[in-house]
C-alpha cells in the first residue's frame, strides 16, 4: 500500500513570493492534516481537511491557505513568503474525521531567501 | 489547551543498553497518544499508539509505552536500543472537546534526540 506523498521535495522561493505543496493521502483516507516543522519552533498544526471541507486551523495567518480536492488530495499555499516560513511541511491522512491514526508524508523542504 | 512535555531534549545511550523517553501530557478529557520517530531528513514514522484498552502498548522496532492516567504520563521504553534507534522521537496527543468533537489536531511534545553509541 502506497503511503502519504507530497510533491515537491524540496522549493527554493524568495521573500514575497508564493508557494503551492501538494499531498496523496494514503488510499481510503478522507482526512488531510498540514503541519509545519521550523527549527527552534517544533511541530506545529497548521490546517486539517476532511471530505473537502477546513475542519480546524492553527495559529498561522490567513496567507497560509489550502485545499482539498475531490480525490481528497490537498494542496498548501502559503502568499507572501517570509523569510521564517522556510520549514519542513508536513502532510499526514487519517481514516476517521479526526481520532483516527495520522500517518506521514516525507514532507516538502521550504526555503525562502 | 492542551499540551505535552518530554522532559527530556536529549538522551545519550550505548548499544545494548535500556533506554526510556519520557513524556507528560495536559488534558482533562479522552485523549489518544502516539509516539513517532524521525529519521535525518525524514517524515514521522509511526512507532505506536494508545486508544484504549490495555495500558501496555507495543510497538515497531521492539518499543514499547505505557499509558498512565494518574501521572498523565506516556512513556517509551526499549529494553536493548541498537545504533540503528539514533532518531528523533516525539510524543503527540490527539484530543477530542467534552461533546466527543474531535479537533483534528495532533499536539506534539518538542521531540527528544535519542543517540546510541557504539
Amino acid at each position: 500500500e502506497a503511503g502519504v506523498t507530497q510533491s515537491p521535495t524540496h522549493l527554493i522561493k524568495t521573500r514575497g513570493q508564493q508557494a503551492t505543496l501538494r499531498c496523496s493521502p494514503i488510499s481510503g483516507h478522507t482526512s488531510v492534516y498540514w503541519y509545519q516543522q521550523a527549527l527552534g519552533l517544533g511541530l506545529q498544526f497548521l490546517l486539517w481537511y476532511d471530505e473537502g471541507e477546513e475542519r480546524n486551523r492553527g495559529n498561522f495567518p490567513p496567507r497560509f491557505s489550502g485545499r482539498q480536492f475531490p480525490n481528497y488530495s490537498s494542496e498548501l499555499n502559503v502568499n507572501a513568503l517570509e523569510l521564517e516560513d522556510s520549514a519542513l511541511y508536513l502532510c499526514a491522512s487519517s481514516l476517521a474525521s479526526g481520532l483516527g491514526t495520522q500517518y506521514f508524508g516525507p514532507g516538502t523542504r521550504l526555503l525562502v531567501l | 489547551a492542551q499540551s505535552v512535555t518530554q522532559l527530556d531534549s536529549q538522551v545519550p545511550v550505548f548499544e545494548e543498553a535500556p533506554v526510556e523517553l519520557r513524556c507528560n501530557y495536559s488534558s482533562s478529557v479522552s485523549v489518544y497518544l502516539f509516539w513517532y520517530v524521525q529519521y535525518p531528513n525524514q517524515g514521522l514514522q509511526l512507532l505506536l499508539k494508545y486508544l484504549s484498552g490495555s495500558t501496555l502498548v507495543k510497538g515497531i522496532n521492539g518499543f514499547e509505552a505505557e499509558f498512565n492516567k494518574s501521572q498523565t504520563s506516556f512513556h517509551l521504553r526499549k529494553p536493548s536500543v541498537h545504533i540503528s534507534d539514533t532518531a528523533e522521537y516525539f510524543c503527540a496527543v490527539s484530543q477530542a472537546n467534552a461533546g466527543g468533537t474531535s479537533y483534528g489536531k495532533l499536539t506534539f511534545g518538542q521531540g527528544t534526540i535519542l543517540t546510541v553509541h557504539p
